[in-house]
């Protein structure tokens, strides 16, 4: 069963604006993860927040973690055409890696 | 460096065929793991191999068979496939040391069809 739900399913925004995508869990974590997916591609790692953290960034993005309410949320400010991908949260329970993904958001910019 | 790499990257096979996915990282990770994507959906473990020697269950292992050959291999064997086994396959590898974490690096998939 998939441990993290996105929310949105599908986001449509135009270029410059920015762009939120919400990631809710089941279970208590060790850490939480973001990794984009092109089309047709892998996924790359964007941004990995700890258990203790509560927020971090990385360029134009930023993660919060609420583990009371077993929720994380990425926002990518400033958005760009080349932004467009489907967006995974993943969480690891146990820090053994063995991540449990959510169902994913897929992200629309338009120039 | 390649990082990850899989072969083939499109299968098809009729159903009670076998095969195997390979797998291999150059960037000497301890972990190795197999997921499968289906439509709509995230990423589901099927496998993992902690280190050289060792390999364990994921959230969906029925029907295949995982053999971390060597540090840099790691194949995935279906043995009689099974339509409800079409996905997308990705393997991924990650360095893994205790109390440390590490992203997971994620090769190009091998989408495979069984009818």
């Amino acid at each position: 069963s998939q441990q993290g739900e996105e929310d949105p399913q599908a986001l449509s925004i135009q270029e410059g604006e920015n762009a939120t995508m919400n990631c809710s869990y089941k279970t208590s974590i060790n850490n939480l993860q973001w990794y984009r997916q092109n089309s047709g591609r892998g996924l790359v790692h964007l941004i990995l927040i700890r258990s203790n953290e509560r927020e971090k960034h990385s360029g134009r993005l930023r993660v919060t973690l609420d583990t009371s309410k077993k929720s994380s949320s990425l926002l990518i400010t400033a958005s760009r055409a080349a932004d467009t991908a489907s967006y995974f949260c993943a969480t690891d329970a146990r820090g053994f890696q063995k991540l449990v993904f959510g169902t994913g958001t897929r992200l629309l910019v338009s120039p | 460096n390649a990082g990850v790499t899989q072969t083939p990257k499109f299968q098809v096979l009729k159903t009670g065929q076998s095969m195997t996915l390979q797998c291999a990282q150059d960037m000497n990770h301890n972990s190795m793991y197999w997921y499968r994507q289906d439509p709509g959906m995230g990423l589901r473990l099927i496998y993992y191999s902690a280190s050289e020697g060792t390999t364990d269950k994921g959230e969906v292992p029925n029907g295949y068979n995982v053999s971390r050959l060597n540090k840099r291999e790691f194949s995935l064997r279906l043995e009689s496939a099974a339509p409800s086994q079409t996905s997308v396959y990705f393997c991924a590898s990650n360095p893994l040391r205790t109390g440390q974490f590490y992203e997971q690096y994620f090769g190009p998939g091998t989408r495979l069809t069984v009818t």
